[in-house]
């Protein structure tokens, strides 16, 4: 019931795509979704997160989308670029400390 | 500002050996994690601190491991009698108070490889 399930495992798009990674969660009491962004050698970086009492967030390029009923939340990428390419990891928490993280998505930005 | 770093950055260990792995969070924050991202895997909770207290060690694999943070700033893991399956990148994170929906700001992890 911890468990977050993410998927595709490795993606590749075009630059100027749209770059979509699914995530879904058990738990329900999750209350807070954040998406992290790992390049080779560093640590996670928040994205950009989410709280279930909004169905839609947008930052620029990114847009975290959420549907509560489904318990599933996605993150998409719009007019993917070449630095974009990155790992990216999906979390869930508890409104507090201990995130449970996917399996991460690995992306490639073709130019 | 600094951000949160960790050292050392790589360390290979034979199996049997004991480590100690550092963790210098962002000055100021109240709340520090340790995770364990295993190769090709998102990183797995460890253990959390609130200043100097262990509040949560749950994630512990073994009891191997052992965290500490005696004055509520850096903190050291410690992993005795290192195994193969102890390999993987150890990673820090700090935030600024144990509130809730606070970012946690990763440290650039430290790569264990035990031979």
């Amino acid at each position: 019931q911890q468990q977050v399930k993410q998927s595709p495992q490795s993606l590749i798009v075009q630059k100027g795509g749209i770059s979509i990674i699914n995530c879904a969660y058990e738990n329900t009491a999750f209350d807070y979704f954040p998406w992290y962004q790992q390049f080779p050698g560093k640590g996670p970086a928040l994205l950009i997160a989410i709280r279930p009492d909004v169905s839609e967030k947008k930052e620029g390029r990114f847009t975290i989308s959420f549907n509560k009923s489904a318990k599933q939340f996605s993150l998409h990428i719009m007019d993917s670029q070449p630095g974009d390419s990155a790992t990216y990891f999906c979390a869930a928490g508890q409104g507090t400390y201990k995130y449970i993280f996917g399996t991460g998505t690995r992306l490639k930005v073709l130019a | 500002g600094a951000g949160v770093s960790q050292s050392p950055r790589y360390k290979v260990a034979k199996r049997g050996q004991d480590v100690a792995l550092r963790c210098d969070p962002i000055s100021g924050h109240v709340s520090l994690f340790w995770y364990q991202q295993a190769l090709g895997q998102g990183p797995e909770f460890l253990t959390y601190f609130q200043n100097e207290a262990q509040l949560d060690k749950s994630g512990l694999p073994s009891d191997r491991f052992f965290a500490e943070r005696p004055e509520g700033s850096v903190s050291t893991l410690k992993i005795q009698r290192t195994q193969q399956e102890d390999s993987a990148v150890y990673l820090c994170a700090s935030t600024l108070s144990g509130a809730s929906y606070n970012e946690q700001f990763f440290g650039p992890g430290t790569r264990l490889t035990v031979l």
